[in-house]
């Protein structure tokens, strides 16, 4: 199992472009989060989802959309990127009713915008 | 809202001191009250789990303790290794999102 895969994991945007963080999670989990995370503010939740085609904003929304049309994959789109979405990106999976039901995380997409 | 406060920020001890992290939370009606650790660069590694004030959790040095509206990463006699952030988070009322404080950085020298 690869667990969560992020990609890319670096990226530098200019002012007012768009782009798509990509998470997949192999292990079948329902449950699927965005965070972003700035130097000493811990991580910041963005959306979730619950399930295929259900999501919820989280903390942090503004600026950011999600889709979660299979179980796999739940990507984060920025449109519009501006300077205050510097920033590094995680996505988690998390299987309710699966034992502890912890979230696993991705290795991060560290992201730019200039 | 939820809120999630974690303290101190930052912690230097030398090898063997052990001490406490503290992590206190709002929501009532706790659905999961979860602990990780963050090397730098890296994703958050899931320690532990606490659903019930009374229960305790332990690994290796780390033990996760659970009152009602705080828990308690206890760290004995921490090595070099131990160096890290530390992340609690809790589930919400309805268990679906999960709220992390800001960490706390651990220091430990030799």
């Amino acid at each position: 199992n690869a667990g969560v895969t992020q990609t890319p994991k670096f990226r530098i945007l200019k002012i007012g472009q768009s782009m798509t963080l990509q998470c997949a999670q192999d292990m079948n989990h329902n449950y699927m989060y965005w965070y972003r995370q700035d130097p000493g503010m811990g991580l910041k939740l963005i959306y979730y989802s619950v399930g295929a085609g259900i999501t919820d904003k989280g903390e942090v929304p503004n600026g950011y959309n999600v889709s979660r049309s299979t179980t796999e994959d739940f990507p984060l789109r920025l449109e519009l990127a501006a300077p205050s979405q510097t920033s590094v990106y995680f996505c988690a999976s998390r299987g309710i009713g699966q034992g502890t039901s912890e979230a696993f995380f991705g290795q991060g997409t560290r992201l730019t915008v200039v | 809202e939820d809120q999630v406060t974690q303290s101190p920020e930052a912690l230097r001890l030398q090898e063997g001191e052990s001490s406490s992290l503290n992590c206190s939370y709002t929501v009532s009606g706790l659905r999961g009250l979860f602990w990780y650790r963050q090397d730098p660069g890296k994703g958050p590694e899931f320690l532990f789990t606490l659903y019930s004030a009374g229960e305790e959790k332990e690994k290796e040095r780390l033990k996760a303790t659970l009152t009602k509206k705080e828990s308690f990463l206890h760290i004995t006699a921490p090595k070099p290794e131990d160096s890290a952030t530390y992340l609690c988070a809790e589930a919400g009322q309805a268990g679906t999102a999960l709220i992390f404080g800001k960490g706390t950085t651990l220091s430990v020298s030799s």
